[in-house]
């Protein structure tokens, strides 16, 4: 089946340190591949994603890179800021899917 | 602009009690909805989704369910909860699959005692 595995959190970083969430996943087909944020009080909004093998996504500094044969997208930024403490989401979607299929999330705390 | 209400944000209710969730989209027509459940611990799990009006696709067997009496109008019942139903239940709209980004309401934080 499809499935997403991302690290457990919590992360707790101190500003301007690097940041790497990892996420793999399995899946039939070919999967777009996407991260999801969820900043204190608000809904999930999209960060980035990836369509195919090799793309990669980037947004607010934030990058991720579809690794096929890893099965992987993690998650970086070079320098973390107090404002970016989220949780953070990954998910795929399989072909045309309506379903996204989340990971289980990962809180990541910056500390000034 | 679009927005997505969804309420109440936190909801605590006894074991056997009814539920109903309600989640509004504006500024748009004919959305593609979504109820969403987070367990502790767990990733989203899609629960319902639904393309139009009256039509609804349910994911997992469960205790609940859901209907769509207007085009942006998603609810989220149950006739009797249980201590399993407690999770954070998350509506979302897109506009197609292809079109790849789903816009999620804030939240409701359920606690079944």
């Amino acid at each position: 089946g499809n499935s997403v595995t991302q690290m457990e959190g919590p992360v707790t970083l101190s500003e301007e340190a690097f940041l790497t969430i990892n996420c793999t996943y399995t899946a039939t087909g070919y999967p777009s591949l996407f991260w999801y944020v969820q900043y204190p009080g608000e809904g999930l909004q999209l960060l980035l994603k990836a369509t195919k093998a090799d793309d990669k996504g980037s947004n607010k500094g934030f990058e991720a890179t579809y690794r096929k044969e890893t099965t992987s997208f993690h998650l970086e930024k070079g320098s973390v800021q107090v404002s970016d403490s989220a949780v953070y989401f990954c998910a795929l979607r399989v072909d045309s899917s309506y379903k996204l299929i989340f990971g289980s999330g990962t809180r990541l705390l910056v500390r000034p | 602009s679009q927005t997505i209400h969804q309420w109440p944000a936190t909801l605590v209710q006894p074991v056997g009690s009814p539920l109903s969730l309600e989640c509004t989209v504006e500024g748009t027509s004919n959305p593609n909805l979504y109820w969403y459940r987070q367990a502790a611990g767990r990733g989203l799990q899609l629960l319902f989704y639904s393309v139009g009006i009256g039509q609804i696709s349910s994911e997992v067997p469960q205790n609940l369910s859901a209907s769509r009496p207007q085009d942006r109008q998603f609810i989220l019942s149950s006739k009797k909860l249980l201590l399993s139903d407690s999770g954070f239940y998350l509506c979302a709209w897109g506009r197609d699959p292809q079109s790849e980004k789903l816009f999620f309401g804030s939240g409701t934080q359920l606690s079944v005692l």
